[in-house]
């Protein structure tokens, strides 16, 4: 069972706006930030958003936020190869561990 | 441009040891924490532990204490991942990660060493 909850699976049509949820409580969500990780094909993770931050290379369509103890990460105009596995993770001071979310499944149709 | 390269893939027998790397390039290997994650076959993301090479301050999740150790030898900026003792079910992909986003969040990740297990 993961720390942080998040979809099993998403999808959504080329050009559209998909949201990914994750959510903690207040020991981890509620009291740092949150990083969003893409995996395509059990490749190596990728960091796509670090707080509500885009690391260098990403595009724009990706954005990030949070509200309470719910981070969400949402993709504006869905392309093919944004088909890929989604990981939420974020530090627990209760448990003195990062955690992980348990991915949510995207699926461009 | 930062990097984290890891030490090609293995293939052991249960009960053996075993030591993997991860070699940090592109910035202060001391100045960031390295952590490690574990994904089993078809599964997520596993946090295993986290070591900052400046001080070897070390932590490791509740459900890999005892399991594994984390180390870092800062002259070679290069973190380790090891096992004294494997058992099939080690059989995994393991993964470094920088920690040096905003807050405790990842910023680069290392390619991955398939780590495989089998008599």
């Amino acid at each position: 069972q993961s720390a942080l909850t998040q979809e099993a699976s998403v999808s959504g049509t080329v050009g559209q706006k998909v949201t990914l949820s994750c959510t903690g409580n207040s020991n981890n969500i509620g009291s740092y930030a949150v990083g969003w990780y893409q995996q395509i094909s059990h490749g190596a993770p990728k960091t796509v958003m670090f707080g509500n931050s885009l690391p260098s290379g990403i595009p724009d369509r990706f954005s990030g936020s949070k509200s309470g103890t719910t981070a969400s990460l949402t993709i504006s105009g869905l392309q093919p190869e944004d088909e890929a596995d989604y990981y939420c993770s974020t530090w627990d001071y209760s448990l003195s561990a990062q955690v992980f979310g348990g991915g949510t499944k995207l699926t461009v149709l | 441009e930062v990097q984290l390269v890891q030490s090609g893939a293995e293939v052991k027998k249960p009960g053996e040891s075993l030591k993997i790397s991860c070699k940090g390039s592109g910035y202060s290997f001391t100045s960031y924490w390295i952590g490690w994650v574990r994904q089993m076959p078809g599964k997520g993301l596993e946090w295993m532990g986290i070591i900052y090479p400046g001080d070897s301050d070390t932590r490791y999740s509740p459900s890999f204490q005892g399991q594994v150790t984390i180390s870092a030898d800062k002259s070679i900026s290069t973190a380790y991942l090891q096992w004294s003792s494997l058992k099939a079910s080690d059989t995994a992909m393991y993964y470094c990660a920088r920690r040096g986003g905003v807050g405790a969040t990842i910023d680069y990740w290392g390619q991955g060493t398939l780590v495989t297990v089998s008599s």
